[in-house]
């Protein structure tokens, strides 16, 4: 059964603290790892998707990177604005190799910057 | 973002009653989801749709049903509520050829 852990569930940082948060997951053949930002009362707002080991993707003091088993949310000089929950998911596998779409999420891991 | 939006935002209603919610999208997208999301369980699948009136269950679907008669809306119908299904309700859309799935505002919905 496809699973994805994410850690660590709550992590606190001082404004320019640089940290990763991790995703790993347990999956055959992997179709893609999404990660998601959730503020609160919101719903996720898609940041990246990655497909392959070794691809790393950018945006703003974000950036994600792909390993076989596993996925790092790396935050540069974070700023109390990028406090929120965030969120990877991967595809499921289903019958015939069709997913359609259908996602299994981590638990997410809740980020406070303070200032 | 994503045209996407649900509807009502927040809903209070007693146990027993029959609840729909719908989401609606502008954005042409064949795959639609629903899912819940409770502290401790994170986002998990209700249903989900693959086209207009075809549609398939996900990991939580008892208590559940959906329709989806034309591309732009699904809805979640709670036949009978129960309190265990007080929660935040989230519809997503996906395309064509990715599975990045876009997800509405969300619906609080309270049982009591």
């Amino acid at each position: 059964e496809d699973q994805v852990t994410q850690s660590p569930e709550a992590l606190r940082l001082q404004e320019g603290e640089s940290s990763s948060l991790n995703c790993s997951y347990t999956v055959s053949g992997l179709r893609g790892l999404f990660w998601y930002r959730q503020d609160p009362g919101k719903g996720p707002e898609f940041l990246f998707t990655l497909y392959s080991a070794g691809e790393e993707k950018e945006k703003e003091r974000l950036k994600a990177t792909l390993t076989k088993k596993e996925s790092f949310l790396h935050i540069t000089a974070p700023k109390p604005e990028d406090s929120a929950t965030y969120l990877c998911a991967v595809p499921r596998r289903g019958a015939g190799g069709t997913s359609y779409g259908k996602l299994t999420f981590g638990q997410g891991t809740i980020l406070t910057v303070h200032p | 973002d994503a045209g996407i939006t649900q509807s009502p935002r927040h809903k209070v209603t007693e146990t027993g009653t029959p609840v729909t919610l719908r989401c609606h999208q502008t954005e042409n997208h064949r795959y639609m989801y629903w899912y819940r999301q409770d502290p401790g369980h994170g986002l998990r699948l209700i249903h989900y749709s693959y086209g207009v009136k075809d549609t398939d269950k996900g990991e939580v679907s008892d208590g559940y049903s959906v329709s989806r008669s034309k591309t732009e809306d699904f809805l979640l119908t709670l036949e009978s509520a129960t309190s265990s299904q007080t929660s935040v309700y989230f519809c997503a859309i996906g395309g064509q050829n990715t599975d990045t799935q876009y997800f509405g505002p969300g619906t609080r919905l309270t049982v009591l």
